[in-house]
């Protein structure tokens, strides 16, 4: 059984330039969950997809904005990037929200130079 | 919003040794998780807590709701229980999970 995976692992971009990040829930998931992890620090919930909407929404700019699709996999897109989002960017995924059996990804590793 | 604050910020243990780590959270909340991010940075759900006491071999965790705490115990530690320990919570009607800034474990063999 797949757990929730993320591509890609690594990723070097230029400030301004746009990127977009993948995740395949858990098998049985239907909600996807982003987060930002800056070195040192603890995630930093981006936003929560269910049923292809946005349910909620962290503090963070328009330009992270992200999509849902039928199969329940999700995207992040960033854009116009900063050196300051350079950061791990996590995906979890659950049933319904719910938070037990909340799993999360290995993690898109983003280097904004 | 919710605040979750962490302590200690940083503990290194011989191995064998026991700790508990703090967690403190603001408003109310229904749900409390424990994770454990290994130094490759995948985050392990560790329990589900929200109130009362659970056990997972040498982890347990125990939540007090009313008093807005949360401690987790790590017995005869081991050098694979390494990493970062975050707690996680979220507001009462809400789908915003709010990670503490974690505890940094590092066990010494």
């Amino acid at each position: 059984d797949a757990g929730v995976t993320q591509s890609p692992t690594h990723l070097i971009k230029t400030r301004g330039q746009q990127v977009t990040l993948r995740c395949s829930p858990k098998s049985g998931h239907d909600t996807v969950s982003w987060y930002q992890q800056a070195l040192g620090q603890g995630p930093q919930f981006i936003f929560q997809y269910y049923e292809e909407e946005e349910r909620q929404r962290g503090n963070f700019p328009d330009r992270f904005s992200g999509h849902q699709f039928p199969n329940y996999s999700s995207e992040l897109n960033v854009n116009a990037l900063l050196l300051g989002d350079s950061a791990l960017y996590l995906c979890a995924s659950s049933f319904e929200g719910l938070v037990v059996g909340y799993t999360f990804g290995s993690g898109t590793r983003l280097t904004v130079v | 919003g919710i605040q979750v604050e962490q302590s200690p910020p940083d503990l290194i243990l011989q191995e064998g040794a026991n700790s508990t780590l703090r967690c403190n959270f603001s408003d109310s909340v229904n749900n409390l998780q424990w994770f454990h991010q290994n130094p490759w940075g995948q985050l392990i759900n560790l329990f589900y807590i929200p109130s009362g006491t659970k056990q997972n071999g040498r982890l347990s965790a125990t939540t007090v709701a009313t008093e807005r705490y949360s401690l987790l115990y790590i017995s005869s530690s081991q050098t694979t229980d390494s990493g970062v320990y975050f707690c996680a919570a979220i507001n009462t009607g809400g789908f915003k999970t709010i990670f503490g800034a974690g505890t940094r474990l590092f066990v010494k063999a």
